[in-house]
């Protein structure tokens, strides 16, 4: 069975600083990861996605999330916040077909100014 | 804009009565997946068709739900007798084999 836990339901930080959401996945195989953003009464977004090539994967919008297979951890990054990322973010694995794709709970991201 | 695309972005209705839901998703998609996502809940999984093959079902899809994709197209989910347990975003989303998901930007299901 797969699934991803998000270890935050709520992280706030202040415009310009980093960001650092946690994500931890659960695998019986070599996963597909992703990370979806979604901004209130809109869409899911793909942010960016990890298919077992490079660890380090860069997103849109200055996001980029490392995978470590040691650590069973995918966590998104960016280097300095800005107010247009606040939003819902969600941490998504696939099963090993990619028929189905089990999302965390999300982490929702405050900027303060 | 060729992303995916629901329709109604809203719908009310009163408990009892039926409601479809559209998508359409990217053209050369091949894969069309259902999820309901509810208040403060990430996004569940419901169906998934390859083609107009509806492969997989969730529990979460009782009998009162049913969705069809003709000709690997657009796709349909029916909710009979509504009830306000059934209140939720339902979301769309395709994909080509092996890679992530596009998502629509949902339809919203209010029953009163």
């Amino acid at each position: 069975a797969q699934s991803v836990t998000q270890l935050d339901s709520h992280v706030s930080v202040s415009e310009g600083t980093p960001v650092l959401l946690r994500c931890n996945y659960s695998s019986s195989y070599s996963p597909s990861l992703f990370w979806y953003v979604q901004h209130p009464n809109k869409g899911l977004q793909l942010l960016l996605k990890y298919t077992s090539a490079a660890t380090l994967v860069k997103g849109i919008n200055g996001f980029e999330a490392e995978f470590k297979k040691s650590e069973t951890s995918f966590h998104l990054t960016k280097p300095s916040a800005h107010m247009s990322d606040a939003a819902e973010y969600f941490c998504v694995v696939s099963d090993s077909t990619g028929n189905q794709f089990y999302f965390g709970t999300g982490t929702s991201l405050t900027v303060i100014p | 804009d060729t992303g995916v695309s629901q329709d109604p972005r809203h719908k009310i209705t009163k408990r009892g009565q039926n409601v479809t839901f559209r998508c359409d998703p990217i053209s050369e998609h091949n894969r069309l997946y259902w999820y309901r996502q509810t208040l403060g809940q990430g996004p569940e999984f419901l169906t998934y068709f390859q083609n107009e093959a509806q492969l997989e079902k969730s529990r979460l899809l009782s009998d009162r739900f049913s969705a069809e994709r003709p000709k690997g197209s657009f796709s349909t989910l029916e909710i009979q007798r509504t009830e306000q347990g059934d209140s939720a975003m339902y979301l769309c989303a395709s994909s080509l084999t092996g890679k992530g998901a596009f998502f629509g930007q949902g339809t919203r299901l209010t029953v009163v």
